[in-house]
Order: C-alpha cells, then sequence, then structure tokens
C-alpha cells in the first residue's frame, strides 16, 4: 500500500500562471479532501469529496477547482495562481469522513511569485 | 469556528509531562488529535466522541469535557520522538468538516 501520494513535492508558480496538483489513494477511500496550511493558521479544507463524482467546498475554495472522476484520484486545480496561493497543500483521505481517521499525503510545497 | 489551542509552544527535557489544551466556542460532537512533525504530514493520534472518554495509547492519552466543549491532550514521560506540532480538529453539528486549531508546537529536549 503506498497510501496517499501527492506530485509534485514543489512547485513554483508565476502569477497567472495554472496547473494541477495530483493526488492518489490506493485505499479504496471514500472521502479524500484537499487542506492548505499557512505558517500560524492551521489547516483549512480547500475542497471535498465524498465519493467519486461527488465534490463539495470547504472553507476557502475560491482559485481552486476540483473533480472527482475515479475513486482513486482527485486533483487540484489552481485556475490563475495567485502569491496569496503559496501554501503547503496536503491530501488527505477516509474511509467514510473526515470525522474518521484522516490519512494525509506528504504535501505539495507551492510558490507563486 | 476554529478551536484555540494553548499554549503555542512549550518546550521538555524527557521525562516531563506536558498538556496541550483544546477550546471551541461552539457544541462539539467529536475531537481529533493529530501530530505533524516538521516536513512531514500530519499523522493522526486519537478521536474523543461525545461522552467525556479518556481514551489513549502508550503515554498519550486525552480527555473531552462537552459540557466545557474543551479537549486537554496529556503526554507523560516525554521522549524525544514527541517532538512536533500537535493539532486539533473539532467536528461541530450541522458541519460536515473538522476545524483544525493553529497547533502547538512541543520540543523535547535531552
Amino acid at each position: 500500500n503506498a497510501g496517499v501520494t501527492q506530485t509534485p513535492k514543489f512547485q513554483v508558480l508565476k502569477t497567472g500562471q495554472s496547473m494541477t496538483l495530483q493526488c492518489a489513494q490506493d485505499m479504496n477511500h471514500e472521502y479524500m479532501s484537499w487542506y492548505r496550511q499557512d505558517p500560524g493558521m492551521g489547516l483549512r479544507l480547500i475542497h471535498y469529496s465524498v465519493g467519486a463524482g461527488i465534490t463539495d467546498q470547504g472553507e476557502v475554495p475560491n482559485g481552486y477547482n476540483v473533480s472527482r472522476s475515479t475513486t482513486e484520484d482527485f486533483p487540484l486545480r489552481l485556475l490563475s495562481a495567485a502569491p496569496s496561493q503559496t501554501s503547503v497543500y496536503f491530501c488527505a483521505s477516509s474511509h467514510r469522513g473526515p470525522t474518521y481517521e484522516q490519512y494525509f499525503g506528504p504535501g505539495t510545497r507551492l510558490t507563486v511569485t | 469556528q476554529q478551536p484555540v489551542q494553548s499554549p503555542q509552544a512549550v518546550i521538555l527535557r524527557e521525562g516531563e509531562d506536558a498538556v496541550i489544551n483544546c477550546s471551541s466556542s461552539k457544541a462539539l460532537y467529536s475531537v481529533h488529535w493529530y501530530r505533524q512533525k516538521h516536513g512531514e504530514a500530519p499523522v493522526f493520534l486519537m478521536i474523543l466522541l461525545k461522552g467525556g472518554e479518556q481514551k489513549g495509547h502508550e503515554k498519550i492519552s486525552a480527555s473531552f469535557n462537552e459540557k466545557k466543549q474543551q479537549s486537554s491532550l496529556y503526554l507523560t514521560a516525554s521522549q524525544l520522538s514527541y517532538s512536533g506540532t500537535y493539532f486539533c480538529g473539532t467536528e461541530i453539528p450541522g458541519a460536515n468538516n473538522l476545524f483544525f486549531g493553529t497547533g502547538t508546537r512541543l520540543t523535547v529536549i535531552p
């Protein structure tokens, strides 16, 4: 079991560029989510999905898009990167939902200049 | 809706005890604790459900007082491996996600 994997580990973007952060899990978990972690802010939920074809917004969804075409994959798209999106991004999965044990990926450190 | 954690940081010598608190202004269904080592992903420690039960594994335990909307994490006889940032996540009625605190940075020194 690889658990939750994320690519890339590091990324530098220029303002206005778009990109996709990849997330995959091999535990057959229904629930997947994206968090961003900023210094002094803790983890904040961006988007989540309760199953293939179903996604919803979290606390800080603006500027991000998600889709869930398979149980395994949950990519996060930055539509037009802004310096305020400089952060560490974590993908997580859980068997049933956020109120069960969540398994986090290793994170993607994104810098927008 | 974000819970408040205290202290923000604590330094311990090996073998000392520590308590980390998590407090919410909202009624809670459950409290979750995670630990994150520097440069790594958060790792699940435990969930506490309504009922005030105390849970634990090894020398790390926690309690949940639903009336006070508070949870405390207890680390006894700390080890170097306990160093990291501890986050609480709170589940409130009507929300389909956890709200995480800003973390408590724990450093254990020899």
